[in-house]
C-alpha cells in the first residue's frame, strides 16, 4: 500500500521560500507515475500546484509556475515542493500524492498545514 | 475562478439520489474524475475515467461524461456520504472544480 508523508515548517515569512518533502513507502518513486502537490486554502477548494515524473519531467499550474519548483529525489524516494516569495494567500493545508499518468489521484498523503504569517 | 463549474450545494433525503454536476464546454472529451472529502480528511477518488469505481467505493457511486457536463450519482445517499465532492479533468494541467457540499437531510 502506497503511503505518503508530507513534512516541513508549519510557518513560514511573507516573501520567504515555503519548502515541502513527502517521503513515499509502499512504492519506489523510480518505477513511475506521476508524483504531485495540492493545496487547500482553510475551508476552500483543491488547488493543483505541481507534479514531476521521476524522469524529471514536470507540469505546472501556470497560475503558480513563475513562483514553484517541484522535484524528485529516486535514492530517498521522497519528492519536493518550492514555493517562493509567499503570501498569506499561500496559507493552505499542503497535500502530496501519486497521480495515475496525468489523469486523476489515487493516492494522498494526510497534509501539512502551512501558515503564512510574520 | 475554477475551470469546472460545479454547484456549491446539493441536498438529499436518505434513501434518494444524489446529482452533482460539473460543467465546462466540451468537458466530454476530457476524462473526469470525482473526490470525495470529509471534513478533517484527505480527498478520496470515488470516480475516475469518467464511470470507473476504484476498488472499495460502493456501487452507489456512478459517474457520467458527456456534452458539457459530467455527473455524479450517488443512489440510495447514506447519511455517511455527506461530505465535499470535487470533480477533476485534465488539460495540460489538473483542474479541480469548486467544490459541492452535499447535504443528507
Amino acid at each position: 500500500q502506497v503511503h505518503l508523508q508530507e513534512s516541513g515548517p508549519g510557518l513560514v515569512k511573507p516573501s520567504e521560500t515555503l519548502s515541502l518533502t513527502c517521503a513515499v513507502s509502499g512504492f519506489s518513486i523510480g518505477s513511475g507515475y506521476y508524483w504531485a502537490w495540492i493545496r487547500q486554502p482553510p475551508g476552500k477548494g483543491l488547488e493543483w500546484i505541481a507534479n514531476v515524473h521521476h524522469s524529471g519531467s514536470t507540469y505546472y499550474n501556470p497560475s503558480l509556475k513563475s513562483r514553484v519548483t517541484i522535484s524528485v529525489d529516486t535514492s530517498k524516494n521522497q519528492f519536493s515542493l518550492n514555493l517562493s516569495s509567499v503570501t498569506a494567500a499561500d496559507t493552505a493545508l499542503y497535500y502530496c500524492a501519486r497521480q495515475e499518468g496525468v489523469e486523476y489521484i489515487r493516492h494522498w498523503g494526510r497534509g501539512t498545514l502551512v501558515t503564512v504569517s510574520s | 475562478s475554477s475551470e469546472l463549474t460545479q454547484p456549491p450545494s446539493v441536498s438529499v433525503s436518505p434513501g434518494q439520489t444524489a446529482t452533482i454536476t460539473c460543467s465546462r464546454d466540451g468537458l466530454g472529451t476530457f476524462d473526469v474524475s470525482w473526490y470525495q472529502q470529509k471534513p478533517g480528511q484527505s480527498p478520496v477518488l470515488v470516480i475516475y475515467q469518467d464511470n470507473r469505481r476504484p476498488s472499495g467505493i460502493p456501487e452507489r457511486f456512478s459517474g457520467s461524461n458527456s456534452g458539457n457536463t459530467a455527473t455524479l450519482t450517488i443512489s440510495g445517499t447514506q447519511a455517511l456520504d455527506e461530505a465535499d465532492y470535487y470533480c477533476q479533468a485534465w488539460d495540460s494541467t489538473v483542474v479541480f472544480g469548486g467544490g459541492t457540499k452535499l447535504t443528507v437531510l
